[in-house]
């Protein structure tokens, strides 16, 4: 069974560029999460997709932060405009449902804002 | 501000000895309880969920729940060099203005085992 795929797994932007990530999930898998890993901390959910509907946002900054999940397959998390203190690994889960505990880790992406 | 307290360390355990790794919760209401592995440069990896007080024990990790201290720790007993991670503490709580349960992730504690 194929993991979660993200991508890049690797962005360095200037501050106040935009910029896009990329997640499809396990096959299958009906939820999907978002997280914020900052240097030294633990993850911090953003957004949770059940589908293609968002069953929670409200830690998402969403003056510059967006997220879809249209076909409730893959999703994208985009940034825009990025400020230094985005700077982190953005991790993409997922699980097959919501009401499912365990939830499976993709790769990450590192993003540097310079 | 729901939180999850872990001291960040590094602890460090010599091969073979046993590692214990503490975390408290502030959110009295969680009901879930979990610990994740990340080695350096990767992703978080579960190893561990407990539910009900007491200890659960799964090969070389037990973990212990203590939900009146809200306390919840992990033991890894004979450690081997492989042991050498992060290991994150999480609770499934819930947001405010959120609708479900989601975790809540400590800031991990860095394990050293030495050879």
């Amino acid at each position: 069974e194929a993991g979660v795929a993200q991508s890049p797994r690797y962005k360095i932007i200037e501050k106040r560029q935009s910029v896009a990530f990329w997640c499809n999930p396990i096959s299958g898998h009906a939820t999907l999460y978002w997280y914020q890993q900052i240097l030294g901390q633990g993850p911090k959910l953003l957004i949770q997709f059940q589908n293609n509907g968002v069953v929670d946002d409200s830690q998402l900054p969403k003056d510059r932060f967006s997220a879809e999940r249209l076909k409730g397959v893959d999703s994208t998390l985009k940034i825009q405009p990025a400020k230094l203190e985005d700077s982190a690994v953005y991790l993409c889960a997922s699980s097959s449902d919501r009401t499912v505990d365990t939830q499976y880790f993709g790769p990450g992406t590192r993003l540097t804002v310079l | 501000q729901k939180e999850v307290e872990q001291n960040s360390g590094p602890l460090s355990v010599p091969e073979g000895a046993i590692a214990s790794l503490n975390c408290t919760y502030s959110d009295r209401g969680s009901q879930s309880f979990f610990w994740y592995r990340q080695y350096s440069g990767k992703s978080p990896e579960l190893i561990m969920s407990i539910y009900s007080n007491g200890d659960k024990e799964d090969g070389r990790f037990t973990a212990q729940l203590n939900k009146a201290s809200q306390y919840v720790s992990l033991l890894i007993r004979d450690s081997q060099p492989s042991d050498s991670a992060t290991y994150l503490c999480a609770v499934k709580s819930f947001m405010v203005g959120g609708s479900q349960g989601n975790l809540i992730f400590g800031k991990g504690t860095k394990l050293s085992v030495k050879p």
